[in-house]
């Protein structure tokens, strides 16, 4: 069974910065576009930031462009989004999901859960 | 951007009944529309792609319809499982923009 499974959420102060983890299993993970999709509590969802298969090319909402960073490992199969200058309004459950070639999001992780607080 | 516009916001509905929900995008998007269920505490899941696709597993209760700007998520009959809320988004161009939701409560 395909699989993705997101880690490093918790609690940040406002300023401060997190990495999160994506690890992908069971695809080819070079073939694939991934993306980050966040939903605040009670929100509904937005998406963050994407890059490709390759790695070669990555987007970025407006929100978080300057502040978030995506890359990935394909040694290690897995997607990081690197977090800086958080904020309040950062708080979400970040969810890491495939693309598929018709550009829907096919497979989702869990989600792991960022709370930026003081 | 493109921005995705659901309605209605909520509604409420019985086992058994037939349920429409409208998204309309801001310019066309020709099938560019994917639709998603979400329960409290999960992931979301994909239902519908490309505007009318019905994703693997998914039961033939549900159909999508729909082309540039106005597309529809239909419940032919509506199960217990079913209630939860319901996310259209658009993969016609990036930013990837979700619709603010629907939830499909019991009556």
């Amino acid at each position: 069974e395909v699989q993705l499974l997101e880690s490093g959420g918790g609690l940040v102060q406002p300023g401060g910065s997190l990495r999160l983890s994506c690890a992908v299993s069971r695809f080819i993970f070079s073939s694939f576009d991934l993306s980050w999709v966040r939903q605040a509590p009670g929100k509904g969802l937005e998406w963050v930031s994407a890059i490709s298969g390759s790695g070669g090319r990555t987007f970025y909402a407006d929100s978080v462009r300057g502040r978030f960073t995506i890359s990935k490992d394909n040694s290690k199969n897995t997607v990081f989004l690197q977090m800086s200058s958080l904020r309040a309004e950062d708080t979400a459950v970040y969810y890491c999901a495939r693309r598929t070639s018709l550009a829907a999001f096919d497979i989702w992780g869990q989600g792991t859960m960022v709370t930026v607080s003081s | 951007d493109i921005q995705m516009t659901q309605s209605p916001s909520s509604l409420s509905a019985s086992v058994g009944d037939r349920v429409t929900i409208t998204c309309r995008a801001s310019q066309s998007i020709s099938n560019s529309l994917n639709w998603y269920q979400q329960k409290p505490g999960k992931a979301p899941k994909l239902l519908i792609y490309a505007a009318s696709s019905l994703q693997g597993g998914v039961p033939s209760s549900f159909s999508g319809s729909g082309s540039g700007t106005d597309f529809t998520l239909t419940i032919s009959s509506l199960q217990p499982e079913d209630f939860a809320t319901y996310y259209c988004q658009q993969s016609y161009s990036t930013p990837r923009t979700f619709g603010q939701g629907t939830k499909v409560e019991m009556k």
